[in-house]
């Protein structure tokens, strides 16, 4: 999910069907990874988390798979339901030794009823 | 608990004048931070706190000072306000410093004229 200028990448899905959101993460040393979601006027809220020991990790309705060969991150959303509508963040961080979390840009999810 | 709590939700301020955002936490978290969020662009950080009376600068400070004389309380400061100060302003804290959830307040609107 990377952006162009002032525009999110946008993903439209019908109710029901499944979303994936995908992002592109650029610190090869990064070993911990969370998806993040914000609705409208609203700060960001965590939906799963993802160590760089893993490679799939799952939580309710959602599932996060890394790929540390190409550095590649998706969130997955089983049966989208209007309420996922928001934007949705991935972020990077090096466990322990940094305090600092690098946000990707986001992506929209539109839910279309 | 109230969780990260942000004020003034909305502010606007002229070219040189000078504010704080208030950002506290009442979970007894340890990290706080600031971050600031643009259009079409993820989350950067401003500065953030290890602890009562311990401030470290993030990828973005220039322009803004921050204090924790607490550890319930993580003010940021604008001491002369300019335009590329416009943004929206979220608050974050988690539990310990080696543990990476954070939790994010509801925002700060700041525009700058």
């Amino acid at each position: 999910g990377e952006s162009v200028g002032l525009h999110l990448p946008t993903l439209s899905v019908q109710e029901g069907d499944n979303s994936i959101i995908n992002c592109a993460y650029s610190n090869s040393a990064s070993d911990y990874f969370i998806w993040y979601k914000q609705e409208s006027g609203k700060g960001p809220q965590f939906i799963i988390d993802i160590r760089s020991n893993m490679d799939k990790r799952q939580g309710q309705r959602v599932t996060v798979l890394l790929n540390k060969t190409v550095k590649h991150l998706s969130l997955q959303i089983a049966a989208t339901q209007p309420g996922d509508s928001a934007v949705y963040f991935c972020a990077e961080t090096i466990t322990g030794g940094g305090n600092k979390l690098t946000f990707g840009t986001g992506t929209q999810l539109k839910v279309e009823l | 608990n109230a969780g990260v709590t942000q004020t003034p939700k909305f502010q606007v301020l002229k070219t040189g004048q000078s504010m704080t955002l208030q950002c506290a936490q009442d979970m007894n978290h340890e990290y706080m931070s600031w971050y600031r969020q643009d259009p079409g662009m993820g989350l950067r950080l401003i500065h953030y706190s290890v602890g009562a009376g311990i401030t470290d600068q993030g990828e973005v400070p220039n322009g803004y000072n921050v204090s924790r004389s607490t550890t319930e309380d993580f003010p940021l400061r604008l001491l002369s306000a300019a335009p590329s100060q416009t943004s929206v302003y979220f608050c974050a804290s988690k539990d310990r410093v080696y543990t990476d959830t954070q939790y994010f307040g509801p925002g700060t609107r700041l525009t700058v004229l």
